[in-house]
């Protein structure tokens, strides 16, 4: 079965810094899809960013980028030029080509300060 | 267009009574997933379901059951409440609910269960 691992309960930044958020998966898949979602204290779950394990290229979302290291299992969120507003649980989720299901990490608290 | 919407929002129920969630998808998606939000147990899938059909079911008793509508709305329902279903549920819809698309989640419902 898969899982999705972050080790980090909580980091903080401050506001123009950047701060990079971890993410570990285990899988013995070779295509899958890896997501960061962002839940405010709204609840609202938000999509952050999404990468197909098939490119190469990491993805990109205006301050939001990743680091796919797919030989790692690693899938890290980067924000760059943090802001008051990206304060919020962040998720990293996988999924399976073959399934619908998301499986969550943990959950990652991050706030900004000014 | 309008996101995915989720009533009630908040709801308290007692231990032995049942529940029904509602969950309406972004028009023109087919696919609606529900998911359990806990502290403890993090983010966790329940069910999915797609053309009125329950296509991928997660690790939960048989007191949750879901149905989906010819208009693709989705409910799910508790019955036998017990103190650890307090929860946040969250229904998430996507197009055709492939390996390709993005599910787009709704505000949750809020159960608590006294």
């Amino acid at each position: 079965a898969q899982t999705v691992t972050q080790s980090q309960p909580e980091m903080s930044v401050q506001e123009a810094e950047t701060v990079t958020l971890s993410c570990t998966y285990d899988t013995s898949e070779s295509d899958y899809y890896l997501f960061w979602y962002k839940q405010p204290p709204s609840r609202q779950m938000i999509l952050v960013i999404r990468q197909e394990a098939y490119k190469q290229q990491n993805a990109t979302e205006n301050r939001f980028s990743v680091n796919f290291q797919k030989a790692a299992k690693s899938f890290s969120l980067k924000i760059s030029d943090s802001q008051l507003g990206d304060a919020a649980m962040y998720f990293c989720a996988y999924r399976s080509q073959a399934g619908t299901a998301l499986i969550f990490g943990k959950g990652t608290t991050l706030s900004v300060s000014s | 267009k309008a996101g995915v919407t989720q009533t009630p929002r908040y709801l308290i129920k007692t231990r032995g009574q049942q529940v029904t969630l509602s969950c309406s998808p972004i028009s023109g998606h087919r696919s609606v997933s529900w998911y359990q939000q806990t502290p403890g147990q993090g983010l966790q899938f329940l069910f999915e379901y797609f053309s009125e059909t329950q296509r991928n079911k997660g690790n939960f008793p048989g007191r949750f059951s879901g149905r989906q509508f010819s208009n693709s709305r989705s409910e799910m329902n508790v019955s036998t409440l017990e103190l650890g279903d307090s929860a946040l549920y969250l229904c998430a819809s996507s197009l055709l609910g492939t390996d390709t698309d993005t599910q787009y989640f709704g505000p949750g419902t809020r159960l608590t269960v006294l």
